[in-house]
């Protein structure tokens, strides 16, 4: 069935450093992904999405890389704070209105 | 801006008892979702609800049932719980702004089911 999975669950970066968080999926009929950020004890928050006929996306320090031949996306986080620490989801929507999220890497940041 | 809001925020029921979850969103939007999230797990989709007067199952429905209430309230219901169903609960809604669309989450209800 349609699964999205990530390769590392946890990551722990230095403060000041890049961050670069993983996500397979093998849905290749889906055309939307996206990235959410959980802290601890709130909802899911929206980062940033990008749409299959994109490679490259890119926010406020973050951007987000998608390589359809391997079905691969990725987060990158620029110059890491503390505060970028929490639960990271990849989700992929193949159209209509489901969403279908993977497990979720903890990224911690070392002071 | 309330957003999207829960209740309760956390509960606990005994195996067999019932409970409603309750979602409202105040973005007038037009899709509601229910989600579970399970320790070291992703969201699962329980129901959704593309626009008032419609639902449909996700990937894991059973045990649940929903109601569309009216556009900003979209309730969860357990019937007679177990504790498979001990988890923690969230509500979203979608923003569609021509192909960009966003989901807003509420803050999660915790329920136990003992």
């Amino acid at each position: 069935g349609e699964s999205v999975g990530l390769h590392l669950p946890t990551l722990s970066v230095q403060e000041g450093d890049n961050s670069i968080i993983n996500c397979a999926y093998s849905n290749s009929a889906s055309d939307y992904f996206i990235w959410y950020k959980q802290e601890s004890g709130k909802g899911p928050q929206f980062i940033i999405d990008i749409r299959s006929n994109m490679d490259k996306r890119q926010g406020q320090r973050v951007t987000v890389l998608l390589n359809k031949t391997v079905k691969h996306l990725s987060l990158q986080i620029a110059a890491t704070q503390p505060g970028d620490s929490a639960v990271y989801f990849c989700a992929e929507n193949g159209g209509g209105f489901k969403t279908i999220f993977g497990a979720g890497t903890r990224l911690f940041v070392k002071a | 801006n309330a957003g999207v809001t829960q209740t309760p925020k956390f509960q606990v029921l005994k195996t067999g008892q019932s409970m409603t979850l309750q979602c409202a969103q105040d973005m007038n939007h037009n899709s509601m979702y229910w989600y579970r999230q399970d320790p070291g797990m992703g969201l699962r989709l329980i129901y959704y609800s593309a626009s008032e007067g419609t639902t449909d199952k996700g990937e894991v429905p059973n045990g649940y049932n929903v109601s569309r209430l009216n556009k900003r309230e979209f309730s969860l219901r357990l019937e007679s719980a177990a504790p498979s169903q001990t988890s923690v609960y969230f509500c979203a809604s979608l923003r569609r702004q021509g192909l960009d669309t966003e989901a807003f989450f509420g803050q999660g209800t915790r329920l136990t089911v003992v």
